[in-house]
C-alpha cells in the first residue's frame, strides 16, 4: 500500500541557517505529493505541493520537487526564521482522494 | 481561500456522556469530508470519508457506532462520540474537499478539536 516515510525529529536550528528534511514515498501509479505545516495548537495548512514528476511546490521560502526517480519530495528553505517552528508533515494523495501522512518532523528554531 | 471550521475548539466531558463535534466548509461546497485523529506528538490518522448524502466509509479498526459521522449538507459534517471514555482523549481533525479543487486531490484543514474525557 502508498506510505510516507519522514526523517525523526526533532530538528533544531540557529535562525538563518539552511533546512532540509527528508521525505520518500512509497505508491502506486502517479500521486500528488503535499507539505502540510502545524503550528502549536492548531489544525493543519497546506504548505505546498506538486502533482506531477519534476513539478517544483514553493511557498513562504519553502520548496520541495517532485523526483519520480528516487520517490522522494525532500523540503528545503535556505535560511529558517524562529516563526518557521513547527511540526510538518509530508503526505500523499492517490487515486483515492485519501491523504496518506508521514509521522511528522518538528522543527525548532532557536535564534 | 478555503476555509474550515470546527466547532468547539476544546471540550472537556465526563466518561459516559456524548460530545458532537461539528466541521463546517465556510466559502465551498464539499461533497467529501474526512475525520482524523492525532495523538500527542503523533500523525493524523485517518478515521472515516464522509460523503454528503450517504453513508460513511470507516478505516479498519474504527468503530463505527462509537464514532457517529453525520453529512447532512454540502457544507457541515458531525462526528459524535458515543459514550466516551478517557482513551477517546485527542485532538480530532476534520478536511474538505473543494469541488473546485477536485483534481488535486487537496484537502483543507479544520483547525482542530480538543476532546479531554474525565
Amino acid at each position: 500500500g502508498n506510505s510516507v516515510t519522514q526523517m525523526e525529529g526533532p530538528v533544531t536550528l540557529s535562525e538563518e541557517a539552511f533546512l532540509t528534511i527528508n521525505c520518500t514515498y512509497t505508491a502506486t501509479g502517479y500521486p500528488s505529493l503535499f507539505w502540510y505545516v502545524q503550528y502549536p495548537g492548531e489544525g493543519l495548512q497546506l504548505l505546498l505541493k506538486a502533482t506531477k514528476a519534476d513539478d517544483k511546490g514553493s511557498n513562504k521560502g519553502f520548496e520541495a520537487t517532485y523526483r519520480k526517480e528516487t520517490t522522494s519530495f525532500h523540503l528545503e528553505k535556505g535560511s529558517v526564521q524562529v516563526s518557521d517552528s513547527a511540526v510538518y508533515f509530508c503526505a500523499l494523495a492517490g487515486s483515492s482522494y485519501k491523504l496518506i501522512f508521514g509521522s511528522g518532523t518538528r522543527l525548532l528554531v532557536r535564534p | 481561500g478555503a476555509v474550515v471550521s470546527q466547532h468547539p475548539s476544546r471540550v472537556i466531558c465526563k466518561s459516559g456522556t456524548s460530545v458532537k463535534i461539528e466541521c463546517r466548509s465556510l466559502d465551498f461546497q464539499a461533497t467529501t469530508m474526512f475525520w482524523y485523529r492525532q495523538f500527542p506528538k503523533k500523525s493524523l490518522m485517518l478515521m472515516a470519508t464522509s460523503n454528503e448524502g450517504s453513508k460513511a466509509t470507516y478505516e479498519q479498526g474504527v468503530e463505527k457506532d462509537k464514532f457517529l459521522i453525520n453529512h447532512a449538507s454540502l457544507t457541515l459534517s458531525t462526528l459524535t462520540v458515543t459514550s466516551a471514555h478517557p482513551e477517546d482523549s485527542s485532538f480530532y481533525i476534520c478536511s474538505a474537499r473543494d469541488l473546485g479543487t477536485y483534481s488535486y486531490n487537496e484537502q483543507f484543514f479544520g483547525p482542530g478539536t480538543r476532546l479531554t474525557v474525565l
